[in-house]
C-alpha cells in the first residue's frame, strides 16, 4: 500500500532562519506531489506541485521554493523565514486524474 | 480564478441525525469532485468522490450528491456518529486534475 511521510510534525523557527520540510512517497511511482499552506479556520492553498523529477509548478509567489530530487521526494524550502510563513504545511501525492492523499502536515510557527 | 464556496461554515446536529454538507462552485469546467475530511491537526483524509458524468455515488453511510445545472455538491452523512465530527472540504478538479479546495465546514455531532 502507499504511505506518505512528512517531518517534521511540528517546527518552531526564528525570522529569518532557512527551513527545509521533507515529504517522502512509498508504494506508488512518478505520483504527482503537492505542497500546501493551511492557515488557522481557512482551506488549503496550493503552493507547489511537480508531475516529475525536477518539475516545480509554483502556484503563488511567496518566501517559498521547492524541489523534487527524487522521484518519491519533494521538499519545501526557505532561505529566511518571515512571520507570515508560520501554518500548516501539508504533502501530498497522487496519480493523473485521481484524488490526493495528504500526510499529517507539519505544523510551523515563526517567531 | 474561479472559487469552490461552502454555504454553511458550522454544522451541529445529534448524534444518529443525517448530516448534509453544502458546497457551490463555479468553474463550469470541474469535472472531477472530492470531498475530504479533517480532523484536528491531521491531514485531510479522501471520503468520497464523483465525477460529472454521475450525479450521486454512495459509499458506506455517505453519499455525494452533484448537481451541474445549478453547480452544487453535497455530502449526505447518514446516523452521524461523534467520531464524525471534523472539518470537511469540497474540492474541484478540472482538465489538470489540480483540486481547488472550498473553506470548509465543521461538522460538530452532539452526543
Amino acid at each position: 500500500s502507499q504511505t506518505i511521510h512528512q517531518w517534521p510534525a511540528t517546527l518552531v523557527q526564528p525570522v529569518g532562519s532557512p527551513l527545509s520540510l521533507e515529504c517522502t512517497v512509498e508504494g506508488t511511482s512518478n505520483p504527482n506531489l503537492y505542497w500546501y499552506r493551511q492557515a488557522a479556520g481557512r482551506g488549503l492553498q496550493l503552493l507547489f506541485y511537480s508531475v516529475g523529477i525536477g518539475q516545480i509548478s509554483s502556484e503563488v509567489p511567496q518566501n517559498l521554493s521547492a524541489s523534487r530530487p527524487q522521484d518519491r521526494q519533494f521538499i519545501l524550502s526557505s532561505k529566511k523565514l518571515l512571520l507570515s510563513d508560520s501554518g500548516f504545511y501539508l504533502c501530498a501525492w497522487s496519480q493523473q486524474g485521481e484524488s490526493l492523499h495528504f500526510g499529517n502536515g507539519t505544523r510551523l510557527t515563526v517567531t | 480564478g474561479e472559487s469552490v464556496g461552502l454555504h454553511l461554515p458550522t454544522l451541529s446536529v445529534q448524534e444518529g441525525d443525517n448530516s448534509i454538507i453544502n458546497c457551490a462552485y463555479s468553474n463550469s469546467a470541474s469535472d472531477y469532485f472530492i470531498w475530504y475530511k479533517q480532523e484536528s491537526g491531521k491531514g485531510p483524509q479522501f471520503i468520497i468522490d464523483i465525477r460529472s458524468n454521475m450525479d450521486k455515488r454512495q459509499g458506506q453511510r455517505v453519499t455525494v450528491l452533484l448537481n451541474k445545472t445549478v453547480k452544487h455538491l453535497s455530502l449526505q452523512i447518514a446516523a452521524t456518529q461523534p467520531g464524525d465530527s471534523a472539518v470537511y472540504f469540497c474540492a474541484e478538479a478540472g482538465g489538470s486534475y489540480i483540486p481547488t479546495f472550498g473553506r470548509g465546514t465543521s461538522l460538530i455531532v452532539h452526543p
